[in-house]
């Protein structure tokens, strides 16, 4: 069974511009979601997508955006980087179901400059 | 907006002594799971209640869930240093909410 692997593991941007970070899901699992995590919080739910659509979104502009694809890998774009937004962004998988259960992988350390 | 407050934020402790973590709420939540991360790496989770009351025990580890499913505790008996980590709750709201609402967590160190 293979886990919940991102790309990058770190990544430096310039303030203003863009980013994509990639998600594959563990094996079975359709459902992904994505996380920012500040230092000294816990993660702060981004959106999540089921079957290719946005299924769920908390509160983060709209720059911030996503893709699911038909092998239930998934992208995060942000546009115009933001200062704040230098994080840990986590990526979680989890069976339709369960969406209370979901899998972790290490994240990508995003730093703004 | 559901909230999950978790305390003592920090909690360090000696080998072998007890502990109990904290999550709260003035929601109801349909299940309700702990997670603990390690720095540099995301949450694994650890365990997940669903019905008031419930009770588990995983090793040295048990969860408790409230009766009204607005909070849980975690207890750790004769903590040892590989317990040290962040531990984190997490629920998902009821009512059919697709959304994973995490604490702040707490930060435990054992110490040998």
């Amino acid at each position: 069974e293979t886990g919940v692997t991102q790309s990058p593991t770190h990544l430096i941007k310039t303030r203003g511009q863009q980013v994509t970070l990639r998600c594959s899901s563990q094996s079975g699992h359709n459902t992904v979601s994505w996380y920012q995590q500040a230092l000294g919080q816990g993660p702060q739910f981004i959106f999540q997508y089921y079957r290719e659509e946005e299924n769920g979104r908390g509160n983060f502009p709209p720059r911030f955006s996503g893709l699911q694809f038909p092998n239930y890998s998934s992208e995060l774009n942000v546009n115009a980087l933001e200062l704040d937004d230098s994080a840990l962004y986590l990526c979680a998988s989890s069976a339709r179901d369960r969406v209370g259960e979901q899998y972790f992988g290490p994240g990508t350390r995003l730093t703004v400059t | 907006t559901q909230l999950l407050e978790q305390s003592p934020q920090f909690l360090s402790i000696q080998e072998g002594e007890n502990l109990t973590v904290y999550c709260n709420s003035s929601s109801v939540f349909s299940s309700l799971q702990w997670y603990r991360q390690e720095p540099g790496e995301g949450p694994v989770l650890l365990v997940t209640v669903v019905t008031g009351g419930e009770v588990k025990k995983l090793k040295r580890l048990t969860f408790q869930f409230g009766d009204a499913r607005k909070d849980s505790s975690l207890h750790i008996t004769a903590a040892q240093p590989g317990d040290t980590g962040l531990y984190l709750c997490a629920g998902v709201a009821q009512g059919g909410s697709e959304k994973l609402v995490f604490g702040k967590g707490t930060k435990l160190t054992v110490n040998p």
